[in-house]
């Protein structure tokens, strides 16, 4: 089974400033998809990037770019230009791109709480 | 506008009782999962559902149970027997197979709390 491990319960940011959230993750599949997921207070799940494994160049959505680093199971979330409205818990999510093992949906990390200072 | 519509926002259940959770989709999205969510976790799976009139069960299963008589529709029905419901819940879908990196999304969630 997969695991998703995100070490940081809580960060804390100045408005404008660059943050950056850790996700691990273990796996011994070679082919498999990373998400980083939003949730603002209202608690709906919001997509932020996603990130296929057979991609060597990281994904990138405007302020928000990934690092992922294959061997290293790793798969952090950058946040440039910090605003007020990133303020919210991100989750790290892993997916196998194989759905014979009989296994689907995402396999979640216990999240990361965002403070945006202003 | 397509998504995906839970209801209801906010539900109460005495103890004993069963409840349904109701989770509709008009993205013509094959597969539909439920998803619960207690505080200080990730979202753990309780059952997803690839096709129509199939389902199986994720890693939290006990004490729910599942129907997937329509493509559009997959209620979650919390029993008597899951002795700790209290939670928000979270229903998603996706198009069919995982080998294209089918993006999961969510709706926008329903409370439970047990009175």
């Amino acid at each position: 089974a997969q695991t998703v491990t995100q070490s940081q319960p809580e960060m804390s940011v100045q408005e404008a400033e660059t943050v950056t959230l850790s996700c691990t993750y273990d796996t011994s599949e070679s082919d498999y998809y990373l998400f980083w997921y939003k949730q603002p207070p209202s608690r709906q799940m919001i997509l932020v990037i996603r990130q296929e494994a057979y991609k060597q160049q990281n994904a990138t959505e405007n302020r928000f770019s990934v690092n992922f680093q294959k061997a290293a199971k790793s798969f952090s979330l950058k946040i440039s230009d910090s605003q007020l409205g990133d303020a919210a818990m991100y989750f790290c999510a892993y997916r196998s791109a194989w759905s014979g093992g009989g296994a689907d949906g995402l396999t979640f990390g216990k999240g990361t709480h965002l403070i945006i200072q202003p | 506008d397509g998504g995906i519509t839970q209801s209801p926002k906010y539900l109460f259940r005495k103890e004993g009782q069963n409840v349904t959770l109701s989770c509709e989709q008009n993205l013509n999205h094959d597969a539909m999962y439920w998803y619960r969510q207690d505080p200080g976790q990730g979202l753990r799976l309780i059952y997803y559902s690839q096709i129509v009139n199939d389902f199986q069960k994720g890693d939290i299963a006990e004490g729910y149970s599942v129907s997937r008589e329509k493509k559009e529709s997959f209620p979650l029905t919390v029993t008597s027997a899951q002795k700790n419901p209290t939670a928000f819940y979270l229903c998603a879908s996706s198009r069919s197979g995982t080998g294209v990196g089918n993006t999961i999304y969510f709706g926008e969630g329903s409370w439970l709390t047990v009175v």
